[in-house]
């Protein structure tokens, strides 16, 4: 069984400011994981995914995560908010065990005070 | 290349109505999932497609819902009858098929689902 908690339903950071949003997970076998984006009235767009290569990984528009096996952890990043950044973030999990249903952590909504 | 398409964006329809939603695919993805979100909540997992076999049905809430996808193409989900607690947004994605390393999932816009 897998599950992902994301810390924070509401994150505010000002422009220019260091976005880090938090996620959690639980799984049973190696996971994969992933962060979505969702910009308003838009499908869920992927951010960037870790799939047991380098557990720095880098994604669009300058985010990056960090797989931590001993922390359970896949906390996204980004140094320099923008105000284009404003959307909501989906952590999730998959487990490549031929079942490639994506469990998600409940969203974070960040914004970005100018 | 044209994106994961869904109709309607938006229903709103009463109690005890039938609702069908329909999704399009990126063409020659053979895998399509049904994700659910309830206001507020996580998005959950509905069921996933391999063309046109239902691969893993395990998150479909109750036999209110039926899936379909006829000629591994499009697909649609009929609520019948609706209840309240279907409220949400439903999206659905496709990825391309294969095995062994993951298949990026696309995601549609979703259909707002408002029962009332």
């Amino acid at each position: 069984a897998q599950s992902v908690t994301q810390l924070g339903s509401h994150v505010s950071v000002s422009e220019g400011a260091l976005v880090l949003l938090r996620c959690n997970y639980s799984s049973s076998v190696p996971p994969y994981l992933f962060w979505y984006v969702q910009y308003p009235n838009q499908g869920l767009q992927l951010l960037l995914k870790y799939t047991s290569a380098a557990t720095l990984v880098k994604g669009i528009n300058g985010f990056e995560a960090e797989f931590k096996k001993s922390e359970t952890s896949f906390h996204l990043t980004k140094p320099s908010a923008h105000m284009s950044d404003a959307a909501e973030y989906f952590c999730a999990v998959s487990a490549d065990t031929g079942r490639r249903a994506l469990t998600f952590g409940s969203g974070t909504r960040l914004q970005v005070q100018p | 290349e044209a994106g994961v398409t869904q109709f309607p964006s938006h229903s709103v329809i009463e109690k005890g109505q039938t609702v069908t939603l329909r999704c399009d695919p990126i063409s020659g993805h053979d895998n399509l999932y049904w994700y659910r979100r309830v206001m507020g909540k996580e998005i959950k997992f509905l069921l996933h497609f391999v063309k046109e076999s239902k691969q893993d049905e395990s998150g479909m809430p109750n036999n209110r819902f039926l899936a379909e996808r006829t000629g591994g193409t499009y697909s649609t989900l009929k609520v019948q009858p609706a209840e309240l607690e279907d409220s949400g947004v439903y999206f659905c994605a496709s990825s391309s098929p294969g095995t062994g390393s993951y298949n990026e999932q696309f995601f549609g816009p979703g259909t707002r689902l408002t029962v009332l």
